[in-house]
């Protein structure tokens, strides 16, 4: 398996643009996290799927996040309007039920 | 409140010697999952080591070793002969078990610098 897989690896964007994260994670996995990591707050969890279905989404800073997984395959968390402090790494892990979870390479997100 | 906190920002050892990063956790769960992950200056996230609550041996991976002490609610992570390699960001994180549900949150994290 090819692991988690993120797309982009690198965003740079203007200011009040949408933006949207992809990422696959590993087949047979059924839990996706979405994670944030600034130098400031470190690791935030932004939140959580289990078989596609969110289950706490309380980490997310404000309504202008959002995240779907639509498919055992696929999520995306999307910014709309970001900001310049949403700049960040935005890390995606997959894992199964009890177990260590496997993180993607991130995106580094810059908003200027 | 912080579930998983580490005290130790920043930490330089010497090459070879022992190294114990800190980690403490709050959960009123009875059944949780405790582990330690790698990001090296590369940026991935590297898992290390795992521990379950009911387990009452301490994990040990290699050079890595976890001292969990349940009633302290602490899991250090004891990294043994420590390398150059050795130097990167350390991430304990706390894996609970929420009505069928696994929240997996991380601490801050703390850099280690071995040198030479």
């Amino acid at each position: 398996d090819a692991g988690v897989i993120q797309s982009p690896r690198h965003e740079v964007t203007e200011m009040g643009q949408e933006v949207t994260l992809r990422c696959k994670p590993i087949s047979g996995h059924d839990y996706l996290f979405w994670y944030r990591q600034t130098m400031m707050r470190g690791l935030e969890l932004l939140i959580y799927f289990n078989n596609n279905v969110p289950i706490d989404d309380s980490g997310m800073p404000e309504d202008r996040f959002s995240a779907k997984m639509p498919n055992a395959s696929f999520s995306t968390l999307k910014i709309q309007p970001s900001e310049p402090r949403d700049s960040a790494v935005y890390f995606c892990a997959s894992s199964l039920k009890r177990v260590d979870a496997f993180f993607g390479q991130g995106t580094r997100l810059t908003v200027v | 409140a912080q579930k998983i906190t580490q005290t130790q920002p920043g930490m330089f050892v010497q090459e070879k010697e022992a190294v114990t990063l800190d980690c403490t956790y709050d959960t009123s769960d009875q059944s949780y999952g405790l582990f330690w992950y790698k990001q090296p200056s590369s940026g991935e996230m590297i898992f290390l080591i795992y521990q379950g609550s009911y387990d009452e041996q301490n994990a040990t991976e290699g050079r890595y070793s976890l001292n969990f002490q349940k009633a302290r609610k602490s899991a250090n992570l004891v990294i043994s002969a420590s390398q150059l390699g050795d130097s990167a960001m350390y991430f304990c994180a706390m894996r609970e078990y929420l009505f069928g549900n696994e929240k997996l949150t991380f601490g801050t994290g703390t850099r280690l610098t071995i040198i030479p």
